[in-house]
């Protein structure tokens, strides 16, 4: 079936830095990819949608200056958390849908804490 | 605004008990309804899905749910349990398989 990684698994940061995660589909192309956000106990909440070749589009309260999604590639999304800060601390987990947009096929997702 | 509610936060079952979990959603539209499962340590996975049709949707493993239009509801259903179903169950909504709405997420723990 087909496989969405991300990268990483986890990652520990001081406040201010930048993160960088990686969604890839590794057997199939995604012309679109999405990415949630999911706080402990509670469910994912969609933060953009993100599609080949050009801009991504925010959900409403995401700001985008501080969520930079690029998605240069049809198997490649990255979401770079800039300047962040502990209310970011949260658990990311992107999605890939398949050209045919028969499916959507998730990540295992990426744990955040920041300092 | 479009929204899923699950019923449920935390279902107890023993082994061969029969599985309802709720789902109400709230959306504006023709609606795609799904539900997901997440084991432990893995991540979100398809269980079965609904677009139109037949309002009785089977899944993997056992699985099924029922579309009913009135009232607004997509409760999953699984007549006998097992221990390997242990899981946390997500209840979605959304045009085709474009943006998702989820539910709050029923977490299923069954004991042998």
């Amino acid at each position: 079936g087909a496989v969405v990684s991300q990268h990483p698994s986890w990652v520990i940061c001081k406040s201010g830095t930048s993160v960088k995660i990686e969604c890839r589909s590794l057997d199939f192309q995604a012309t679109t990819m999405f990415w949630y956000r999911q706080f402990p106990k509670q469910s994912l909440m969609l933060m953009a949608t993100s599609n080949e070749g050009s801009k991504a589009t925010y959900e409403q309260g995401v700001e985008k200056d501080k969520f930079l999604i690029n998605h240069a590639s049809l198997t490649l999304s990255t979401l770079t958390v800039t300047s962040a800060h502990p209310e970011d601390s949260s658990f990311y987990i992107c999605s890939a849908r398949d050209l045919s947009g028969s499916e959507q096929f998730f990540g295992p997702g990426t744990r955040l804490t920041v300092l | 605004a479009q929204s899923v509610s699950q019923h449920n936060h935390h279902v107890i079952l023993s082994e061969a008990a029969s599985l309802e979990l709720g789902c109400n959603y709230s959306y504006g539209g023709t609606v795609n309804l799904f539900w997901y499962v997440q084991y432990p340590g893995q991540h979100l996975q398809l269980l079965l899905k609904y677009f139109s049709g037949d309002p009785l949707v089977k899944g993997i493993k056992g699985f099924e749910a029922e579309f009913i239009k009135s009232k607004f509801s997509f409760n999953l259903r699984k007549p006998s349990v097992q221990w390997s179903d242990t899981a946390e169950y997500f209840c979605a909504a959304g045009t085709s398989y474009g943006k998702l709405t989820f539910g709050q997420g029923t977490i299923l723990t069954v004991h042998p």
